[in-house]
């Protein structure tokens, strides 16, 4: 299996401008989750979704962002629009079953807005 | 709510060196603990889990044992090696299970 996979993993963009992430899940995990990770916060779970339902978006900083998983291979995260205060990294993860004794991680998308 | 607490990096340290990374936490319920490796460049993945009182958990040298009794799970190597430099972080599950992470722990280890 290829893993989680995300794109782009790097994204250069200017403030106001509407960012989307992407991510591709491990096929047939039921849970999926998005995470910004900084260095004065750490690591922070923004929203996870359970068999493309969102569960979740408590952590979800501001009406800005916005996920949505229209169905069990893809999601999407979306800034609009972006502010300086949005750079970080953020990471998708999936995993089975309700337990989440494994977390699988994405590389990442490093986002810089300017 | 849940939270771990780990040691500030970062820990920098020779090879061979022993390495402790210490980890507190708090969660409802029964959780389970856990330490998850980030090398540069690359997403979490995990290193060791424990699920119960007293378990130790142990992959590619690395240990922890669950402590309830001081709600800890100190992670141990004996001889770290350059490759094990890396960002490690604590996470705990309580509750609804969602895992909650610590704020990672840098090692550098040098030659």
């Amino acid at each position: 299996d290829a893993g989680v996979i995300q794109s782009p993993r790097h994204e250069v963009t200017e403030m106001g401008q509407e960012v989307t992430l992407r991510c591709k899940p491990i096929s047939g995990h039921d849970y999926l989750f998005w995470y910004r990770q900084t260095m004065m916060r750490g690591l922070e779970l923004l929203i996870y979704f359970n068999n493309n339902v969102p569960i979740d978006d408590s952590g979800m900083p501001e009406d800005r962002f916005s996920a949505k998983m229209p169905n069990a291979s893809f999601s999407t995260l979306k800034i609009q629009p972006s502010e300086p205060r949005d750079s970080a990294v953020y990471f998708c993860a999936s995993s089975f079953g309700g337990r989440f004794e494994k977390l699988f991680f994405g590389s990442g998308t490093q986002l810089s807005v300017l | 709510g849940n939270s771990v607490t780990q040691m500030e990096g970062p820990v920098t340290l020779s090879e061979e060196a022993f390495l402790t990374i210490n980890c507190t936490y708090t969660a409802t319920g029964y959780p389970s603990l856990f330490w998850y490796v980030q090398y540069p460049g690359e997403g979490l993945q995990l290193l060791l889990k424990a699920t119960k009182a007293d378990d130790k958990g142990s992959n590619k040298g690395f240990e922890a044992t669950y402590r309830k009794e001081t709600t800890s799970f100190h992670l141990e190597k004996g001889s770290v090696q350059v490759s094990d430099s890396a960002v490690y972080f604590c996470a705990t599950s309580g509750g609804s299970y969602i895992p909650t992470f610590g704020r990672g722990t840098s090692l550098i280890v040098h030659p």
